[in-house]
């Protein structure tokens, strides 16, 4: 079974902090990789794709570790508005399928 | 551009009964994907439908069903509902070949 395991959190941190988020995931032949941002109430939205190169997008910094089975999401200057549940989410390829396998998702919240 | 919609955005029904949802993918996306998201969950994926045909599937049971139309949109069918089948129903379109999935708004079920 495809798994992707997140720590569920929440983290409670001040604004201006630096909050990193890690993930993990089973299956060695998945295809590609992606953070997604889930509001209260809402549908997820794609944050960013995550490269083994590294990719940065403004204050956020995704990694990913194909030999560790390992993401991650480095977010920086923390501001209110980024408090929402963050979805690591693995793409799979298969009989011509596009499968996304998300985790848990963990839940951040960031204080005045 | 509109986005992927989704009807209706709240349904309450009783055990036993079945339900219909709906979705309109992205203009332009021919491929749609449903998945269920249970409270503290993240998305579960119950199917895909291409080119009116379902092309992979969750591990979810046989009570769940599709369609696919030839305009692209679909319905997801839930018959015999279960109390557990209360969660929020997700679905994703994509153009075929593409991996960046984008979510419609849901619709909320609770079963009673």
């Amino acid at each position: 079974r495809k798994e992707v395991e997140q720590d569920p959190g929440p983290f409670n941190v001040p604004e201006g902090a630096t909050v990193a988020f890690n993930c993990t995931y089973s299956n060695s032949a998945s295809q590609s990789f992606f953070w997604y941002r889930q509001d209260c109430r809402k549908e997820p939205k794609l944050l960013m794709s995550v490269y083994s190169s590294g990719n940065e997008d403004g204050r956020f910094t995704a990694q990913l570790n194909r030999a560790s089975q390992y993401i991650s999401l480095l977010i920086r200057d923390s501001k209110l508005s980024d408090s929402a549940t963050y979805l690591c989410v693995v793409l799979d390829v298969g009989a011509g399928s596009y499968q996304l396998t998300f985790g848990k998702g963990t839940k951040l919240s960031v204080i005045p | 551009d509109a986005g992927v919609t989704q009807s209706p955005t709240h349904l309450i029904k009783t055990r036993g009964q079945q339900v219909t949802l709906r979705c309109s993918p992205k203009s332009g996306h021919d491929t749609v994907s449903w998945y269920q998201q249970a409270l503290g969950q993240g998305p579960q994926f119950i199917f895909q439908y291409y080119e009116e045909e379902e092309r992979q599937r969750g591990n979810f049971p046989d009570r769940f069903s599709g369609h696919q139309f030839p305009n692209y949109s679909s319905e997801l069918n839930v018959n015999a509902l279960l109390l557990g089948d209360s969660a929020l129903y997700l679905c994703a379109s994509t153009l075929s070949g593409g991996e960046t999935q984008y979510f419609g708004p849901g619709t909320r079920l609770l079963v009673l």
